[in-house]
């Protein structure tokens, strides 16, 4: 049972374009969601994150929107550059319960020049 | 810089030979974690520490163990691989646990099983 969905695989984004990266969720105990970011030959890293008591989180060019009508969330990239390709891990966790953060399987973002 | 460190990055095991994959961090975080990543899927959590407390997944095979000897190091003790468990493991540490922890990452180690 897939709790946090990433449906497409890979997105291609010309530089300068904004890159819009999608992730579904089924759990309504989550209350916190993140996303990591990471390179071949790396772990993923950190990037940014968002409570449900939010709905919209900016860091720089990195900006999360949560939906939670729609269990919905995506991250935007403005503008997109090609040190920006990577794989994009969305993950979501609850506060209470004892819930594991639960990882969606990745979108991988080619930023092309 | 502080960070987790995985070795080796790669390790190639035969059908059944025990394996132990090793973790250690410079963070000094109290939690410790295990994923598996197959090719395309997310990573899934096999087990965490929290100190010396083991937390380990209702699904994980009993094939796999773990210890955590000290604050820093972490070991993945895989008794008897097969061929499915071929896989990326990931070692990541937080500070806490319990929703809304950031997790640090070491780089993984890559599993072949012949």
């Amino acid at each position: 049972d897939q709790q946090v969905k990433q449906n497409s695989p890979s997105l291609s984004v010309q530089e300068g374009r904004i890159s819009i990266l999608n992730c579904d969720y089924t759990n309504s105990m989550f209350d916190y969601f993140l996303w990591y970011k990471k390179y071949p030959a790396e772990g993923p890293t950190f990037l940014i994150s968002i409570s449900s008591i939010k709905d919209k989180n900016e860091d720089g060019r990195f900006t999360v929107f949560l939906n939670k009508s729609a269990k919905h969330l995506s991250l935007h990239i403005v503008p997109s550059q090609p040190g920006d390709s990577a794989v994009y891990f969305c993950a979501a966790s609850a506060s209470t319960g004892g819930f594991k953060t639960i990882f969606g399987a990745g979108t991988r973002l080619f930023v092309k020049a | 810089d502080a960070m987790v460190i995985q070795n080796p990055r790669y390790q190639v095991t035969q059908f059944g030979k025990p394996v132990t994959l090793s973790c250690s961090q410079t963070l000094n975080h109290n939690v410790m974690y295990w994923y598996q990543q197959k090719s395309s899927q997310a990573p899934k959590l096999l087990f965490h520490y929290y100190d010396k407390d083991f937390n380990n997944e209702a699904d994980t095979p009993d094939n796999f163990q773990s210890r955590r000897p000290n604050t820093s190091f972490c070991f993945l003790d895989i008794r008897s691989p097969g061929l499915g468990d071929a896989a990326m493991y990931l070692c990541a540490t937080s500070s806490h646990s319990g929703g809304g922890e950031t997790q640090y990452f070491g780089p993984g180690t890559r599993l072949l099983v012949l």
